[in-house]
């Protein structure tokens, strides 16, 4: 699996946009950016992902540029809640299972 | 359909004792994944199994430490004679077959007296 690159930390205001960074400047083709977060104490929770096409759901969207050695996750109106550890993965999607590959990620504080 | 269930939440432990931690993975799913926390780092992987079956162990430490997940019942992680460096989140992931989503559970915290 790719390495990626993510700031220790960053703040961001109650209700703004909390937008996350992320490099992986190795990707391989056939490999995806998986975001997951883990609040305190609590098992990491998945975010979103993406292969190549900026992707959004419920809670985040994920642009990936065109290169794919980056991608950024949005968060659209940060909520107190939001204050956790944003991991930024990639991996190869396949059958079968495989271990994830967890960096040190972004510890985002939420402040009101 | 309930999520990851791990048990207990939090153990404690004196030198020496063993620890067991439990994991139900989501109805379903057949790969299980354990990963440690140590306080103020990221999860590192330890090992994965499917029904009976240890695929990936590489990240397991080569004494102590064991596995399983049986054809019946919950998978069990093993730690023999443990060590205060034990002390850590221990946190069980699963995903149903044909995928490589995960799902995590809430946790055991060990603590090692």
């Amino acid at each position: 699996d790719a390495k990626t690159t993510q700031p220790t930390s960053m703040d961001c205001a109650e209700g703004r946009a909390a937008n996350l960074p992320c490099n992986h400047s190795t990707i391989s083709g056939n490999e995806y950016v998986y975001w997951y977060r883990q609040i305190h104490s609590q098992g990491p929770q998945y975010i979103i992902h993406g292969l190549k096409n900026n992707e959004t759901n419920e809670m985040a969207s994920l642009i990936i540029t065109e290169d794919r050695k980056s991608s950024t996750l949005i968060l659209p109106h940060a909520t107190l809640r939001d204050t956790a550890v944003y991991y930024c993965i990639v991996r190869v999607l396949g059958t079968g299972g495989f271990k994830t590959i967890f960096g040190a990620g972004t510890r985002l504080f939420v402040k009101a | 359909n309930a999520g990851v269930m791990q048990n207990p939440r939090h153990l404690v432990r004196r030198r020496g004792q063993e620890a067991r931690l439990r994991c139900s993975p989501m109805k379903g799913h057949s790969h299980v994944y354990w990963y440690r926390q140590l306080p103020e780092e990221g999860l590192k992987f330890m090992v994965y199994l499917q029904k009976e079956n240890i695929i990936d162990e590489s990240g397991m430490p080569k004494e102590r430490f064991s596995a399983e997940f049986p054809k019946e019942g919950p998978s069990i992680l093993r730690i023999q004679q443990v060590v205060r460096g034990d002390s850590a989140a221990y946190f069980c992931a699963s995903s149903p077959s044909g995928s490589n989503e995960q799902f995590f559970g809430p946790g055991t915290r060990l603590t090692v007296l």
